[in-house]
């Protein structure tokens, strides 16, 4: 099972909202991470966690703020988003068992910002 | 930075028709990763190549991991509307643990 889910798969907000996404995977995998994606452009990185601590930031602004509670779940709680916040953010997980880098992707929520 | 540079841009064949898709760089990179991505879904892994020289056959696609492991190709034989969709390459870059660096990707249109 290579199953990474996303809860919800779509999403609209106010720029005022406070929202979360939520991502769940059920392989063992001790590294999770979030990505932004716009269309017709490869996902871009925003966090990283490995071992349920943030291991990567990539300088993404404070009202992205991720949350992992356990090894299994993976949050992105968004307050105060802009119009240009909107796009396709996905989970992906990968295992820290073994060398081999391959990441396994949820299939997205999508997000519209108004 | 290790940039993984594919080409083309967009293809659009008909179906029944062969195709290939390239990713190249001048870094050596220990595996790449191939994705094909419908519009509005995530990303789903294809195949890993790790082995310079390495070839791996998924059906109609074959993957090419060159043997100085710098480029890879993904060629698809007899494309079907299916096989529509984004296709990525990516790898982990040497001086960044845990992360992929990806290619701008191929946007394949296979027409029936």
């Amino acid at each position: 099972d290579t199953e990474v889910t996303q809860t919800p798969k779509h999403l609209v907000m106010g720029m005022t909202n406070k929202k979360s996404l939520k991502c769940e995977q059920h392989m063992g995998h001790r590294a999770m991470y979030w990505y932004k994606q716009k269309a017709k452009k490869p996902p871009e990185l925003m966090f990283v966690y490995s071992y349920e601590k943030l291991s990567i930031n990539e300088s993404v602004p404070s009202r992205f703020s991720p949350e992992c509670p356990n090894s299994s779940l993976l949050n992105l709680h968004l307050h105060a988003l802009q119009p240009e916040d909107s796009a396709l953010y996905l989970c992906a997980s990968r295992s820290t068992a073994t060398n081999q880098e391959t990441q396994y992707f949820g299939p997205g929520t999508r997000l519209l910002v108004l | 930075t290790q940039l993984l540079e594919q080409s083309p841009q967009f293809l659009s064949i008909q179906e029944g028709e062969n195709l290939t898709v390239y990713c190249n760089s001048s870094s050596v990179f220990s595996s790449l990763q191939w994705y094909r991505q419908e519009p509005g879904e995530g990303p789903v892994l294809l195949v890993t190549v790790v082995t310079g020289g390495e070839v791996k056959k998924l059906k109609r696609l074959t993957f090419q991991f060159g043997d100085a492991r710098k480029d890879s190709s993904l060629h698809i034989t007899a494309a079907q509307p299916g096989d529509t969709g984004l296709y990525l390459c990516a790898g982990p870059p040497t001086d960044s643990w845990g992360k992929l660096q990806f290619g701008a990707g191929t946007q394949v249109v296979v027409t029936p």
